[in-house]
């Protein structure tokens, strides 16, 4: 069975630190892997989008990386603000599921000032 | 602006109620999910749908039911047979065969 599981389930960090998100996934080939934002009671929003075939991807503050020997994927958080307060889906897409979405259960990170 | 909508962004319901959850897009988008999420725990999809007047379960459909008469519109029935209904509800859409995935700002139901 495809799975994703993300650890920590929770992450309490101070204002301007960095910090880092990871993302184990059991079965492979993939397409592509991605992470999600997700603020409380809102819908999640694309953080960054990886194919097999790359390894790191930045969006701002936000970097992704990707080691497909492995099977992990981490979301680095430089400088963190406080509205970085959110919480962190792994999502990927496996070729034996038809392209369908498998969730990873989330981190939730705190930021605090 | 494009986007998808879903409403309400909450909704209450009392035991033995259907109820039906909104969810628009003006993305042109072909494809639509309806997806569920406990706290602590991942999304978990009910159903999709890829084309207009085709619709297929997924992981966890018991207790609802979904239409797709429009392209733009997937509306989701909470029926009175799903026995835990409280849940935050996601739909988002997607062009078939393609990366991206757009998400709604969700639907709260709570069964009081």
């Amino acid at each position: 069975k495809n799975q994703v599981e993300q650890s920590p389930q929770s992450l309490i960090i101070l204002e301007g630190k960095n910090c880092t998100l990871q993302c184990n996934y059991t079965v492979s080939p993939f397409s592509n892997l991605r992470w999600y934002k997700q603020d409380t009671g809102r819908g999640p929003v694309s953080l960054t989008i990886m194919t097999f075939s790359e390894n790191t991807k930045s969006n701002g503050r936000y970097t992704a990386t990707l080691d497909a020997d492995t099977k992990q994927s981490s979301l680095h958080i430089t400088a963190s603000q406080l509205s970085d307060s959110a919480s962190y889906i792994c999502v990927v897409t496996f070729y034996n599921a038809g392209n369908m979405l498998t969730f990873g259960g989330g981190t939730r990170l705190m930021v605090k000032p | 602006d494009g986007g998808i909508t879903q409403s309400p962004k909450y909704l209450f319901r009392k035991e033995g109620q259907n109820v039906t959850l909104s969810c628009e897009q003006n993305l042109n988008h072909d494809a639509m999910y309806w997806y569920r999420q406990d706290p602590g725990q991942g999304l978990r999809l009910i159903y999709y749908s890829q084309i207009v007047n085709d619709f297929q379960k997924g992981d966890i459909a018991e207790g609802y039911s979904v239409s797709r008469e429009k392209k733009e519109s997937f509306p989701l029935t909470v029926t009175s047979a799903q026995k835990n209904p409280t849940a935050f509800y996601l739909c988002a859409s997607s062009i078939r065969g393609k990366y991206g995935y757009t998400f709604g700002s969700g639907t709260r139901l709570t069964v009081v």
